[in-house]
């Protein structure tokens, strides 16, 4: 079955500094990948995807993630934190076969001025 | 294009009463999904429509029910509420269903039960 680990239920950066959130998935089969972000009062927006392609994936607003399948990681990073990224994120996999999401619990990122 | 529409946004119920809420997705999308969003659970998966037919189910009680109608928008339906089903409930929509994971989501329904 699958599922998904998220380190962290809170991170706080600082402006400018880089922003690193875990995700580690266990899966059966290879996997599909993704980001959200939920912003307060809001639904949750797809940041980025994995879908057995390049292993480095980029996405909206400077944010990208890395699969890495010999640690089953896939990490979340941003170079220089905004206070705009004030927002929580969700890790979340897929399976081909398996129809049905499983989300993370999801990390809150803080941005410091 | 207009995204995903869930009405209503709050909404006060008592223990034992019934509630019914509403998604309007994306104009094209067949696939509806819905989750509960609480702080203690997370994310949690309740079902998904594709083309008026449920195509999962998650772990929930039978009293979460949900439809969906030939223009696929989606209602689910709870009934005998409890203090536990308060939550944020959450609506996405899709193209081709819930394992592309790529899903639109509402604003949310947010539910207090008293």
């Amino acid at each position: 079955a699958q599922s998904v680990t998220q380190l962290g239920s809170h991170v706080s950066v600082s402006e400018g500094a880089l922003v690193l959130l875990r995700c580690n998935y266990s899966s059966s089969v290879p996997p599909y990948l993704f980001w959200y972000v939920q912003y307060p009062n809001q639904g949750l927006q797809l940041l980025l995807k994995y879908t057995s392609a390049a292993t480095l994936v980029k996405g909206i607003n400077g944010f990208e993630a890395e699969f890495k399948k010999s640690e089953t990681s896939f990490h979340l990073t941003k170079p220089s934190a905004h206070m705009s990224d004030a927002a929580e994120y969700f890790c979340a996999v897929s399976e081909v076969g398996n129809e049905k999401l499983t989300f993370g619990t999801g990390t809150r990122l803080t941005i410091i001025p | 294009k207009a995204g995903v529409t869930q009405t209503p946004r709050y909404l006060i119920k008592t223990r034992g009463q019934q509630v019914t809420l509403s998604c309007s997705p994306i104009s094209g999308h067949r696939s509806v999904s819905w989750y509960q969003q609480t702080p203690g659970q997370g994310l949690q998966f309740l079902f998904e429509y594709f083309s008026e037919t449920q195509r999962n189910k998650g772990n929930f009680p039978g009293r979460f029910s949900g439809r969906q109608f030939s223009n696929s928008r989606s209602e689910m339906n709870v009934s005998t509420l409890e203090l536990g089903d308060s939550a944020l409930y959450l609506c996405a929509s899709s193209l081709y269903g819930t394992n592309t994971g790529e899903l639109f989501f509402g604003e949310g329904s947010r539910l207090t039960v008293l």
